[in-house]
């Protein structure tokens, strides 16, 4: 059973641009969720993906969003990047519509200068 | 608006002794709470969930909802505990939309 990966591990982008990160959830999870965790902060929901349709949104602006393909794999997309976007991205999968244990990924890194 | 705090950045306990991490929590609807734990250089991994009422590595955790608090517990510590612990609660049946604390790093000298 594979568990969960994200790529890439980290990247360095400027403000303004735009950024995708990627994430492959755990062998038949359906539901992944994504969070931000700023240095030295708890993880902080963004949004929650189930059978390809947003189920449920964090308080984060609409720059942030995201996608999910049939095979359940994620996308997050990040646009117009702001230095405070700076900040470890995780994703968890899990089954049931997140009812069960999520499961995180080693997340991505991501600077912006 | 849900909210959890983790009063206590840092815990410094010696093998043997007793730890306690502290968490308290706001939320007007009924909660589920988790404690997660990150071991250096692991990833994000569940410890324990209120609901399923285990003991996990000798940790114990018990919902009051008077306090509204979600304290974690062990009566004695081992080294390999050492480790960054995050509470975090969800709006039951949810999904699991996790909200976290800031976390305690927990270091456990021998």
């Amino acid at each position: 059973e594979t568990g969960v990966t994200q790529s890439p591990t980290h990247l360095i982008k400027t403000r303004g641009q735009q950024v995708t990160l990627r994430c492959s959830s755990q062998s038949g999870h359906n539901t992944v969720s994504w969070y931000q965790q700023a240095l030295g902060q708890g993880p902080q929901f963004i949004f929650q993906y189930y059978r390809e349709e947003e189920n449920g949104r964090g308080n984060f602006p609409p720059r942030f969003s995201g996608l999910q393909f049939p095979n359940y794999s994620s996308e997050l997309n990040v646009n117009a990047l702001e230095l405070d976007d700076s900040a470890l991205y995780l994703c968890a999968s899990s089954l049931a519509g997140g009812e069960e244990t999520q499961y995180f990924g080693p997340g991505t890194r991501l600077l912006v200068l | 608006a849900q909210r959890v705090t983790q009063p206590e950045k840092l815990l410094s306990v010696f093998k043997g002794a007793p730890v306690e991490l502290k968490c308290n929590y706001s939320y007007s609807g009924s909660p589920e709470l988790f404690w997660y734990v990150q071991y250096s250089r692991q990833r994000l991994q569940l410890l324990l969930r209120h609901i399923s009422r285990e003991s996990i590595k000798g940790f114990t955790a018990d919902l009051n909802k008077g306090e509204t608090s979600f304290h974690l517990k062990k009566p004695f510590a081992q080294e390999e505990d050492s480790a960054m612990y995050y509470c975090a609660l969800s709006p039951k049946a949810a999904g699991n939309k996790l909200t976290f604390g800031g976390g305690t790093r927990v270091l456990v000298k021998p």
